[in-house]
């Protein structure tokens, strides 16, 4: 089963608008970290932002914001203001334990495109 | 300048090449991890090392060898490969287990590689 889902193969937005990127989870384990990666053309993960399934408050870092919604293993990444440097694919991952050990476990990722 | 280097970037070889990639961190990290990326998947964890010593190998054929002389250094030994190994592989590096639940993992740029 799928322990991380993103729906949205591809999604387009306009500069200067907000986009949101849908990410849900599929956990038992009450501890957990989710994390948003961006990866350009270039090929290099970019970590984003971090989410603690403890927080209290939704990360923000800049322009990019989490919609973490515990109740509906949600985690929404939230970008304000789009640029065209934004365009690339974004990953959300969750830190789980499996087997004693630490691991991240990568969704598919969605493309995102920013038309000026 | 990105904390976690690799090379080379691009790399094509015949089935039966022996060839081996590098990954070099400069964040003081404990763990190392090398990845792959093939079209329309997933990332896939491939090896973990933590203090130099592996604490995880993901059911990877022995046709790739790891090795991790120090914390800094990460190598992938690659022979006898297929053309479906042919993918984006990426070196991670983290705080290991000092990091807690929020522990990140910082991406290198990856190898792009091509089997003929």
């Amino acid at each position: 089963a799928q322990k991380i889902t993103q729906t949205q193969p591809g999604m387009f937005v306009q500069e200067k608008e907000a986009v949101t990127l849908d990410c849900t989870y599929d956990t038992s384990d009450p501890s957990y970290g989710l994390f948003w990666y961006k990866q350009p053309s270039s090929g290099e993960m970019i970590f984003l932002i971090y989410q603690g399934s403890y927080d209290q408050q939704n990360a923000t870092e800049g322009r990019y914001s989490l919609n973490f919604q515990k109740a509906r293993k949600s985690a929404n990444l939230v970008i304000s203001a789009s640029q065209l440097g934004d365009s690339a694919m974004y990953f959300c991952a969750m830190r789980e334990t499996i087997g004693g050990s630490e691991k991240l476990v990568f969704g598919k990722g969605t493309k995102l495109t920013v038309n000026p | 300048e990105t904390g976690v280097t690799q090379t080379p970037r691009h790399l094509v070889m015949g089935m039966t090449n022996k060839k081996s990639l590098k990954c070099e961190q400069h964040l003081g990290h404990n763990a190392m991890y090398w990845y792959k990326q093939s079209a329309k998947k997933p990332l896939e964890l491939m090896f973990v090392y933590n203090f130099k010593e592996q604490t995880e190998n993901n059911s990877v054929p022995s046709r790739f060898s790891p090795e991790c002389p120090n914390s800094s250094h990460l190598f992938l030994h690659l022979h006898t490969l297929q053309p479906e190994d042919s993918a984006l592989y990426l070196c991670a590096s983290s705080l290991g287990l000092a990091g807690g639940l929020k522990e990140t993992q910082y991406f290198g740029p990856g190898t792009r590689l091509l089997v003929l």
